[in-house]
């Protein structure tokens, strides 16, 4: 079945240590989203990549970096820049053209911080 | 800058029952309104999308209204069923994509729905 894996879906790390949340998508799709969910708040984007090795920031990339060496993959890393980082990330990818099209999702990564 | 709201935040009712979930936008320059479904600690799937040109999208028991002019959204839920209860979240693009200064998809915070048996 074609779709987003997202890993793990539960990560603990103590402050002050980086993370990486894997993203791998075999949709074919050439852009790729990270999202961040907090409780009583929308989802916001932090990084997106429209094709490999490329990829811009979104409205809350401070403390956070990714890379797209592969179509298939969004690796995220959350750094120990990152002053609040214990959310739900959640990534998602699309097709760019036609536009018009839906936004697909993983089942998200809940990564806590103490 | 665009803002979308969701009302009420959370909703209760019997099965059986047909019911209405609202959304609105203040920048009524949209190029697409989505509606996605999220269950409890999972991403988010998508249901129905309306693309600006388009009045309503139905998907079997599911129909989303959108309108434009009034910056507003309805997704109708007929003969509801336990199995509905999620969270439903709706989202405007400004341009047909998902990233960049006018292509960010802002959301709501959703209305977090349950049906009762």
């Amino acid at each position: 079945d074609g779709g987003i894996t997202q890993s793990p879906k539960y990560l603990f790390r103590k402050e002050g240590q980086n993370v990486t949340l894997s993203c791998e998508q075999n949709l074919n799709h050439d852009a790729m989203y990270w999202y961040r969910q907090d409780p009583g708040q929308g989802l916001r984007l932090i990084y997106y990549s429209q094709i490999v090795n490329d990829f811009q920031k979104g409205d809350i990339a401070e403390g956070y970096s990714v890379s797209r060496e592969k179509k298939e993959s969004f690796p995220l890393t959350v750094t120990s820049a990152q002053k609040n980082p214990t959310a739900f990330y959640l990534c998602a990818s699309s097709i760019l053209y036609p536009q018009n099209s839906p936004l697909h999702f993983g089942n998200g990564t809940r990564l806590t911080v103490t | 800058k665009q803002e979308v709201t969701q009302i009420p935040a959370a909703l209760s009712v019997p099965e059986g029952e047909n019911l209405v979930l609202n959304c609105s936008f203040t920048d009524s320059a949209i190029y697409n309104l989505q509606w996605f479904r999220q269950d409890p600690g999972k991403g988010l799937t998508s249901l129905l999308l309306i693309q600006s040109s388009q009045r309503e999208q139905t998907s079997g028991r599911l129909n989303a209204s959108l309108d434009k002019s009034s910056g507003r959204s309805t997704l109708y839920i007929a003969a509801s069923q336990p199995g509905d209860s999620a969270t439903y979240l709706c989202a405007v693009s400004l341009d047909g994509n998902y990233g960049g200064s006018q292509g960010n998809l802002i959301f709501g915070k959703g209305t977090k729905l349950s049906v009762k048996p």
